[in-house]
């Protein structure tokens, strides 16, 4: 079964400029997740998406956005790039559903860096 | 609100010693407790997690974890300290509402030869 796959790896972007990020959860999984990891804040959630619908929101502002499709394939879209939105960006599924709790499991993740 | 909290920021052990990693959460109900480990420029790996039941759980890599209760901790621990275990721990909790994963800030391990 193949896992959580996230695209780019790598990713250099201007300030100013927009980027987006995509992630292919495991098949089956409908829950995504997105996680910003730096090393000043830790892993941070983004938000988490279940069956095209946004269930869970972290504390980020409008600028971080995201999305999730009828395959359960996710975006998450960063809008006027600031210096401070280097990190490494962590997409995870699970197989999950309401109430339910299980494990997430993650894919490489996006190392976005912002000049 | 519910928290993780990683003591310890770092820790090194030499290779072959034993390791015990602290883990403290803060939680209203039942927690549903998970270890992860990251290798650098890496996503994270599931190492075990506690759902119910014996509160000593085996993961994967010989390491272990014991929930206790009344000291609202999940320490890991592993027997043997190998230099491939060298890398960041993550103790997390799962909310309920299914919706969220909530991490602790991490351990780095150094192993030293």
């Amino acid at each position: 079964k193949a896992g959580v796959t996230q695209t780019p790896r790598y990713l250099i972007k201007t300030r100013g400029q927009q980027v987006t990020l995509s992630c292919s959860p495991i098949s089956g999984h409908r829950s995504v997740s997105w996680y910003q990891q730096t090393p000043g804040q830790g892993l941070q959630f983004l938000f988490e998406y279940f069956s095209e619908t946004q269930r869970n929101k972290g504390n980020f502002p409008g600028r971080f956005s995201g999305r999730q499709f009828s395959n359960s394939r996710s975006e998450m879209n960063v809008s006027t790039l600031e210096l401070g939105d280097s990190a490494l960006y962590l997409c995870a599924s699970r197989h999950t559903g309401v109430g339910q709790v299980t494990e997430a499991f993650f894919g490489q993740g996006t190392r976005l860096t912002v000049v | 609100a519910q928290s993780v909290t990683q003591p310890d920021i770092h820790i090194t052990v030499s290779e072959g010693a034993s390791l015990e990693l602290r883990c403290n959460y803060s939680y209203g109900a039942t927690p549903y407790l998970f270890w992860y480990v990251q290798s650098p420029g890496q996503g994270l790996q599931l190492l075990l997690k506690y759902f119910s039941g014996d509160t000593l759980v085996q993961g994967i890599k010989g390491f272990e974890a014991e929930f206790k209760r009344s000291q609202s901790s999940f320490n890991l621990r592993k027997p043997s300290v190998h230099w491939s275990d060298a890398a960041e721990y993550f103790c997390a909790v799962g909310d309920t509402g299914g919706f969220k994963t909530i991490f602790g800030a991490g351990t780095r391990l150094f192993v030293k030869a």
